[in-house]
């Protein structure tokens, strides 16, 4: 089955400064890449996706890269801010029943 | 518009009692419905999945079912719990008719076993 691998557990900036989480996963059969925000205690909310015929997908401050070939996407934060503080999860879906395999998390904490 | 309901919100119940978690959507038809379970300070495990009424598949083995008896409900039950059955239980939905949305999580449920 679908393994999905996130990359750094744990991420601390500064104010202002860009923050980049990375993914892997195993399964070319993926075809959909969502991106989640989770708060303390707080239910995950979707902030960004990707589908596989897309490179690329900007919103904002937030952008998303996928490369299809060596099956890894990112996540792209500029001018982070204290509220960006979470912890972000990626996740990938394969077309049969759309399931949705998660990365194990990325801390991420803006300081002022 | 489409709203997934989740309760209770917090549940303590001590070892060997049994479980039951309810999910409902709203405004959609058909849905996939997922349980997920996240313990503390951990990732999202799929625990269940569902793409229609009666059709439950399991990820994982483990003390707990799940049952789908309407569309949109979605239950997790267990007869008797474990400590280790402790964390955060989410239930989601996708509407397959839209696809490229993802997934909507309800609230959750903060189940502590003791």
């Amino acid at each position: 089955g679908e393994n999905v691998e996130q990359h750094p557990s744990t991420l601390s900036v500064q104010e202002g400064d860009s923050a980049v989480i990375k993914c892997t996963y195993s399964d070319s059969a993926s075809n959909y890449f969502p991106w989640y925000k989770q708060e303390l205690g707080k239910r995950p909310q979707l902030i960004i996706d990707i589908r596989s015929n897309v490179g690329e997908k900007k919103d904002q401050r937030i952008a998303v890269t996928l490369n299809k070939t060596a099956k890894h996407f990112s996540l792209h934060i500029t001018e982070t801010q204290p509220e960006d503080s979470a912890v972000y999860f990626c996740a990938a879906s394969t077309p049969r029943f759309q399931k949705l395999v998660f990365g194990t998390g990325t801390r991420l904490l803006v300081s002022p | 518009s489409q709203t997934i309901h989740q309760w209770p919100a917090t549940l303590v119940q001590p070892v060997g009692s049994p479980l039951s978690l309810e999910c409902t959507v709203e405004g959609t038809s058909n849905p996939n419905l997922y349980w997920y379970r996240q313990a503390a300070g951990r990732g999202l495990q799929l625990l269940f999945y569902s793409v229609g009424i009666g059709q439950i598949s399991s990820e994982v083995p483990q003390n707990l079912s799940a049952s789908r008896p309407q569309d949109r409900q979605f239950i997790l039950s267990s007869k008797k719990l474990l400590l280790s059955d402790s964390g955060f239980y989410l239930c989601a939905w996708l509407d397959r008719a839209t696809r490229g949305v993802g997934y909507t999580f309800g609230s959750g449920t903060r189940l502590t076993v003791v």
